[in-house]
C-alpha cells in the first residue's frame, strides 16, 4: 500500500492565483482530512470528509473548498491565493476514530 | 472551542533521563492521540488511547489518559538521541464524528 499520497511536494504561487492539492488513500478509509501547519505550530483542520459526498467545515475553512466524489480522493482547492495560505499542508485519512494517517505534505508558498 | 495545551513547549534533555509531556484538555473527550514529527517530514502515530486509564507503551515511550482529569502524559524513560523530535498530543471533539484539535507541540531535544 502507498498509504496516502498528496501531489505536489512544492508549489509557490502568486497572489490571486488559484490551485488544487491532491490526496489519495488506498487504504479503504471512510474518514479524510485536511490540515495546515504554520512554522512552529500544531495543525489545524480545514475540512474533513466521513465519507463520499459528504464533507464538513473544520477550524480554518476560509478560502478553500473540498469535494469528495470517491472513497479514496479528497482535492482542496485553494481559491484567490494569499500570503496567509503560505504553510504546509496535510491530508490524513482514519477508519472511523482510530489513528489518523497522514501524507506527506506540500509545502506551498504565496508571493 | 477546544483547548489543547502542551507543556513543556521545548525540552531539552541528555541521554539516559527520564521526562514527562502534559496534555491538558479543555473538554470531556476519551479519544486521545500522540504523533511525532520530524524536522521537514510528516507526523507518525504514536499512541491512541480510547478510554479513561488507557495505558500505552512502546519502547521509551509510555503514554496513559485519565479523562477525569482531562490529562494525557507521554514519559520517556532513558531517552536517547534518537527520540529528538516533535511531539503533539490530539483530541477528537465526540461530537463531530473524528475531529481532532492538536496541542502545539513539545519540541524535544536529546543531548548526548
Amino acid at each position: 500500500n502507498a498509504g496516502v499520497t498528496q501531489t505536489p511536494k512544492f508549489r509557490i504561487l502568486k497572489i490571486g492565483q488559484s490551485m488544487t492539492l491532491q490526496c489519495t488513500q488506498d487504504m479503504n478509509h471512510n474518514y479524510m482530512y485536511w490540515y495546515r501547519q504554520d512554522p512552529g505550530m500544531g495543525l489545524k483542520l480545514i475540512y474533513y470528509s466521513v465519507g463520499a459526498g459528504i464533507t464538513d467545515k473544520g477550524e480554518v475553512p476560509n478560502g478553500y473548498n473540498v469535494s469528495r466524489s470517491t472513497t479514496e480522493d479528497f482535492p482542496l482547492r485553494l481559491e484567490l491565493a494569499a500570503p496567509s495560505q503560505t504553510s504546509v499542508y496535510f491530508c490524513a485519512s482514519s477508519y472511523f476514530v482510530y489513528e489518523q494517517y497522514f501524507g506527506p505534505g506540500t509545502r506551498l508558498t504565496v508571493t | 472551542e477546544l483547548k489543547v495545551e502542551q507543556n513543556p513547549l521545548f525540552l531539552s534533555m541528555q541521554e539516559g533521563k527520564n521526562y514527562t509531556i502534559y496534555c491538558n484538555y479543555s473538554t470531556t473527550s476519551d479519544r486521545l492521540y500522540w504523533y511525532r514529527q520530524d524536522p521537514g517530514k510528516s507526523l507518525e502515530s504514536l499512541f491512541v488511547l480510547l478510554s479513561n486509564g488507557a495505558v500505552k507503551q512502546e519502547g521509551r515511550l509510555m503514554a496513559s489518559l485519565d479523562t477525569k482529569a482531562r490529562l494525557s502524559t507521554l514519559h520517556i524513560t532513558a531517552a536517547v538521541h534518537d527520540l529528538s523530535a516533535t511531539y503533539f498530543c490530539a483530541v477528537d471533539e465526540e461530537t463531530s464524528g473524528s475531529r481532532l484539535t492538536f496541542g502545539e507541540g513539545t519540541q524535544l531535544t536529546v543531548n548526548p
